[in-house]
């Protein structure tokens, strides 16, 4: 069965300070991964996907992912964070006409 | 391009009750699904429409039902509303349902409290 991880549930950082949070997932067949953010009162909003080619994927704002097939991981990093990225970020495996979403990670950045 | 719209954004209903959300897809996206969010978890699967019909279902029994119209808006019904069907519902649109690849472009949700 598919399904993804997220263990940090909550994450409390300083600005300019470095993000990384950590995303696995079970499936053993061809993975399609995707990080979506959801800041506060909004929707939730494609931040980078994972297909196929370099695992190192770039998204908007700064931020990358990097897809270790042999960790069953895709985990998010930014190497300094702003207090414009409090928010809550879902990690998302692709199924057959569906995602499987993480529990999610909330982010608070400290000015 | 337009994104995608729901209503309404807020309601309150009582167990028992029946409640109708709807959703409008993201300009030229011809494919609909709806995710259940309770309050601290991630979203979860409640079904896709294409092409009018439904195409794929998650672990939601059936008095959660759907519709998808011509225009490929989208509506969700419950019935027989319970407590724990209180949750933010999320609408999300994308082009062409039968490729694996496609991205999910999500609308702000209609948050459903049932009393």
């Amino acid at each position: 069965a598919q399904s993804v991880s997220q263990h940090n549930h909550h994450v409390i950082l300083s600005e300019a300070a470095s993000l990384e949070l950590g995303c696995n997932y079970s499936y053993g067949g061809t993975v399609n991964l995707f990080w979506y953010v959801q800041y506060p009162g909004q929707h939730l909003q494609l931040l980078l996907k994972y297909f196929s080619g370099d695992p190192l994927v770039k998204g908007i704002k700064g931020f990358e992912a990097e897809f270790i097939k042999s960790k069953f991981s895709f985990n998010l990093r930014k190497p300094s964070v702003q207090w414009s990225d409090t928010a809550e970020y879902f990690c998302a495996l692709r199924g057959a006409n569906n995602l499987f979403f993480g529990t999610g990670t909330r982010l608070t950045v400290i000015p | 391009e337009t994104g995608v719209t729901q209503s309404p954004t807020h309601l309150i209903k009582t167990r028992g009750q029946q409640v109708t959300l709807r959703c409008s897809s993201q300009s030229g996206h011809n494919t609909v699904s709806w995710y259940q969010q309770a309050l601290g978890q991630g979203p979860q699967f409640i079904f896709q429409y294409y092409r009018e019909e439904e195409n794929g279902r998650g672990n939601f029994p059936p008095r959660f039902s759907g519709l998808q119209f011509p225009n490929y808006s989208s509506e969700l019904n419950v019935n027989a509303l319970e407590l724990d069907d209180s949750a933010l519902y999320l609408c999300a649109s994308s082009l062409d349902g039968t490729s694996g690849a496609n991205v999910l472009t999500f609308g702000a949700g209609s948050r459903l409290t049932v009393l």
